[in-house]
């Protein structure tokens, strides 16, 4: 059981560059989440999903896109990258019996 | 919406020391609160939670209690470890089960 894995681990993007970062979950959860953490920031969310082909924006949704065609994979998409994007990336995933969020090691996006 | 103001950090304590982290929200009705921890270079992990007022969560000789008459959670360990270093997040449950998470404590604990 592997839980909330993230790929890649580390990433620099030049400017105007695109990437997905990949979240898989072995868990059957539901609800998925991807945030974004700048320091001292605490966490912010982008979005959510609440199943598979349903998903929501969150607090800071501009320049991101997801889908959600499987349960277990909640990919998030950067077009265009700028340096605003520079941060490390969560994704996470819940059940609809508790508010309990598992969470994944992260990506850490640098944009130069 | 719903919004979180913890204790701003950082905090350095010896072994041994008694931890307080204040926690404060604003919320529609009286939602589940919740504390998680991340360790250096790790994703969060739940730490402890309580579900309704005057509860009492738990865990790794941390406690915390759900008081609503003034809206807090605040986060307590009488003795703390080197290996309770780490940041601290506040963070109240709101609609489809999304956390609104505080800006994080960084607790240092020295030997």
């Amino acid at each position: 059981n592997a839980g909330v894995t993230q790929t890649p681990k580390f990433r620099i993007l030049k400017i105007g560059q695109s990437m997905t970062l990949q979240c898989t979950q072995d868990m059957n959860h539901n609800y998925m989440y991807w945030y974004r953490q700048d320091p001292g920031m605490g966490l912010k969310l982008i979005y959510y999903s609440v199943g598979a082909g349903i998903t929501d924006k969150g607090e800071v949704p501009n320049g991101y896109n997801v889908s959600r065609s499987t349960t277990e994979d909640f990919p998030l998409r950067l077009e265009l990258a700028a340096p605003s994007q520079t941060s490390v990336y969560f994704c996470a995933s819940g059940t609809e019996s508790s508010y309990e969020q598992y969470f994944g090691p992260g990506t850490r996006l640098t944009v130069t | 919406g719903d919004s979180v103001t913890q204790m701003e950090g950082p905090v350095t304590l010896s072994e041994e020391a008694f931890l307080t982290i204040n926690c404060t929200y604003t919320a529609t009705g009286y939602p589940s609160l919740f504390w998680y921890v991340q360790y250096p270079g790790e994703g969060l992990q739940l730490l402890l939670k309580a579900t309704k007022a005057d509860d009492k969560g738990s865990n790794k000789g941390f406690e915390a209690t759900y008081r609503k008459e003034t809206t807090s959670f605040h986060l307590e360990k009488g003795s703390v470890q080197v290996s309770d270093s780490a940041v601290y997040f506040c963070a109240p449950g709101g609609s489809n089960y999304k956390l609104t998470f505080g800006k994080g404590t960084l607790l240092t604990v020295n030997p």
